[in-house]
């Protein structure tokens, strides 16, 4: 059971709009910002979003996050095939002195 | 550019013991906080260690809290994990990570080294 709440999956079709939640706690998600981490399959994971909105240089601005209050979400949208993946959420929990991810949501690209 | 070669992983009975390396190169090492996360065949991410640039502040899993001590060797640019009483449900992909710093995410990953706890 993973501190952080996220769907185990989510689909779209090609060009569509797709979000993901995670939900948590006033000790995680409540009081710290969010990463979102994409993991292709067979490959290591990859940082995708930090600090709740921001995207690293090699991320395409087709992915988005927000957070408010004790949750957070991952918006993708014009669906491509090569966004098939897991992705995760993250972050620091205040209460367990521990970096905590959610259970990831396999997103698959119909 | 930024690089991260974990090793040491192998095969081990319960209660054995392993250590796990990552070679890091392509940055400064010692301005970066760095940790441990896993994965377990099938499952998601659990992150198992950290710590911090210097080595002054470690923080740990409750799973592995007292079986397992991270620690880094700024002058070989190399962070380990020793990982004593091994169970079988330590068995996983052990990643190694960069920290960005103040919880902005891990930025570099390794490709990971596989413990396989069996008898």
């Amino acid at each position: 059971q993973s501190v952080l709440t996220q769907p185990p999956s989510a689909s779209g079709t090609p060009g569509q709009r797709v979000t993901i939640s995670c939900s948590g706690r006033s000790s995680n998600i409540g009081s710290n910002t969010v990463n979102w981490y994409q993991q292709l399959p067979g490959t290591a994971p990859k940082l995708l979003i930090y600090t709740n909105n921001q995207r690293p240089s090699w991320v395409p601005d087709r992915f988005s996050g927000s957070k408010s209050g004790t949750s957070a979400s991952l918006a993708i949208s014009g669906l491509q095939s090569e966004d098939e993946a897991d992705y995760y959420c993250a972050t620091w929990d205040d209460s367990l002195n521990a970096w905590v991810f959610g259970g990831g949501t396999k997103l698959t690209v119909l | 550019q930024v690089q991260l070669v974990e090793s040491g992983g192998g095969v081990v009975q319960p209660g054995g013991s392993l250590r796990l390396s990552c070679a890091a190169s392509g940055f400064i090492f010692s301005s970066y906080g760095m940790h441990w996360v896993r994965q377990a065949p099938g499952t998601g991410l659990e992150w198992v260690a950290f710590i911090q640039y210097d080595g002054t502040n470690k923080y740990y899993a409750d799973s592995v809290k007292g079986r397992f001590t991270i620690s880094r060797d700024n002058s070989k640019n190399t962070v380990y994990l020793q990982t004593n009483s091994l169970r079988a449900e330590d068995t996983a992909v052990y990643y190694c990570a960069k920290d960005r710093g103040g919880n902005t995410g891990f930025d570099y990953w390794g490709q990971g080294t596989l413990v396989i706890v069996s008898s």
